[in-house]
């Protein structure tokens, strides 16, 4: 079974481009989340989706940041016209459908993308 | 509001030391603690957990207890090796644990 996939790896924008990052969950998993990690800094909470729908986006920048994560293919997380401040690692997490009577649901974590915003 | 503080690294301890990496925790209602591992270019990767207060999670030699009076959840190893250098994030989730606050990291290199 694989892991969280994220693409790219690393991505170089110019600040004004738009960045893509990818994240494909684990296989069976329904539930993604969104985090940023600053350079020396933890990782912060952006946001968090189920299939098509988005559950809870209080960390996420008002201006700029979007995500997606429709029914088929990877969630996407886009960044419009980038700023130096958006260079971060960006990782993704997964986790599958709460069991019944369950509340604790472990976050698998994908490798992460590194933007650097030139 | 929830938030977690974790002691600043890097902290670089010889084959075979013991460890403590400190780890404090603020949060409303009732919160899981976590401690998460990153090795150099991975995600990170769950450690050890623990739901409430008094449990002790253990993984690889690893051990944390969650602390309610004292708001805490040190990390602790007997014995690191070489292959435990990574970065150690402690964390806690909210009560529906759909959001998780990391502390901000501690570098630990173990030196041979």
């Amino acid at each position: 079974n694989a892991g969280v996939m994220q693409n790219p790896r690393h991505l170089v924008r110019r600040r004004g481009q738009e960045a893509r990052l990818r994240c494909s969950p684990m296989k069976g998993h329904s539930h993604v989340y969104w985090y940023r990690q600053l350079p020396e800094e933890g990782l912060k909470f952006m946001v968090y989706l189920q299939k098509e729908n988005i559950i809870d986006e209080s960390g996420m920048p008002k201006e700029r940041f979007s995500a997606e994560f429709p029914k088929e293919g990877p969630s996407i997380l886009r960044i419009q016209q980038v700023v130096r401040g958006d260079s971060a690692a960006y990782f993704c997490a997964s986790s599958p459908p709460s069991p019944s009577g369950s509340a604790y649901n472990e976050q698998f974590f994908g490798p992460g993308t590194r933007l650097t915003v030139l | 509001g929830n938030s977690v503080t974790q002691m600043e690294g890097p902290v670089t301890l010889s084959e075979e030391a013991f460890l403590t990496i400190n780890c404090t925790y603020t949060a409303t209602g009732y919160p899981s603690l976590f401690w998460y591992v990153q090795y150099p270019g991975e995600g990170l990767q769950l450690l050890l957990k623990a739901t409430k207060a008094d449990d002790k999670g253990s993984n690889k030699g690893f051990e944390a207890t969650y602390r309610k009076e004292t708001t805490s959840f040190h990390l602790e190893k007997g014995s690191v090796q070489v292959s435990d250098s990574a970065v150690y994030f402690c964390a806690l989730s909210d009560d529906n644990f759909n959001k998780f606050y990391f502390g901000s990291g501690t570098k630990l290199n173990v030196k041979p």
